[in-house]
């Protein structure tokens, strides 16, 4: 079973591009998170998701934003990348009960 | 203050050795506690899942729950090497779909 697939697993972007951290589970979870883990912070919530078409704001959304066009995939998008913004992401899915299940995350940086 | 607290670390054991990771929390409301186990450049991997106060057993593992003192643990026996990597205790309010609070996490080496 894949899980909660992530990609890229690693990103170089300069100041003030923009991307997309791309996330899927295949375990039909309508419960779907974003998180950024910095060194001695533990994980940050940034977005979550409780089922298709629904959003809503974690601790840290500054400067992300979030769809869920489907129950599958959860996309990440930075629109101006800034260099706080450079950290691991991770994102996690839940069914209606029990616990997250995580991916492997994203590196990035930004210079 | 943080809602959660966790002893950072590093901590180093030999193999074979009884290992004892905890965390605090100031919130009364956390009724689901987690460990999880994360590898170097990996996701976290839930270790342990639990409901209240109490115990949990799986194997080498036993998670313990406070919910008094608001404290819990996790108690590693017979450590592994394999068993090196940073455990993140992890709680929520409720269980299911619902924001988890999260330790900074504890890094373990164990020494063969």
């Amino acid at each position: 079973n894949a899980g909660v697939t992530q990609t890229p697993k690693f990103r170089i972007l300069k100041i003030g591009q923009s991307m997309t951290l791309q996330c899927t589970q295949d375990m039909n979870h309508n419960y779907m998170y974003w998180y950024r883990q910095d060194p001695g912070m533990g994980l940050k919530l940034i977005y979550y998701s409780v089922g298709a078409g629904i959003t809503d704001k974690g601790e840290v959304p500054n400067g992300y934003n979030v769809s869920r066009s489907t129950t599958e995939d959860f996309p990440l998008r930075l629109e101006l990348a800034a260099p706080s913004q450079t950290s691991v992401y991770f994102c996690a899915s839940t069914g209606s009960s029990g616990p997250q299940h995580f991916g492997d995350g994203t590196r990035l940086s930004i210079l | 203050q943080k809602e959660v607290e966790q002893d950072p670390g590093p901590l180093s054991v030999p193999e074979g050795a009884i290992v004892s990771l905890n965390c605090t929390y100031s919130n009364s409301a956390f009724q689901y506690f987690m460990w999880y186990r994360q590898y170097s450049r990996k996701g976290p991997e839930l270790l342990m899942y639990t409901y209240s106060s109490g115990n949990k057993e799986d194997g080498r593992f036993t998670a313990q729950v406070d919910k008094s003192s608001k404290y819990i643990s996790l108690f590693i026996r017979d450590s592994q090497p394999s068993d090196s990597a940073t455990y993140l205790c992890a709680m929520s309010k409720r269980g299911g779909a619902n924001n988890l609070f999260f330790g900074t996490g504890t890094r373990l080496t164990v020494i063969p």
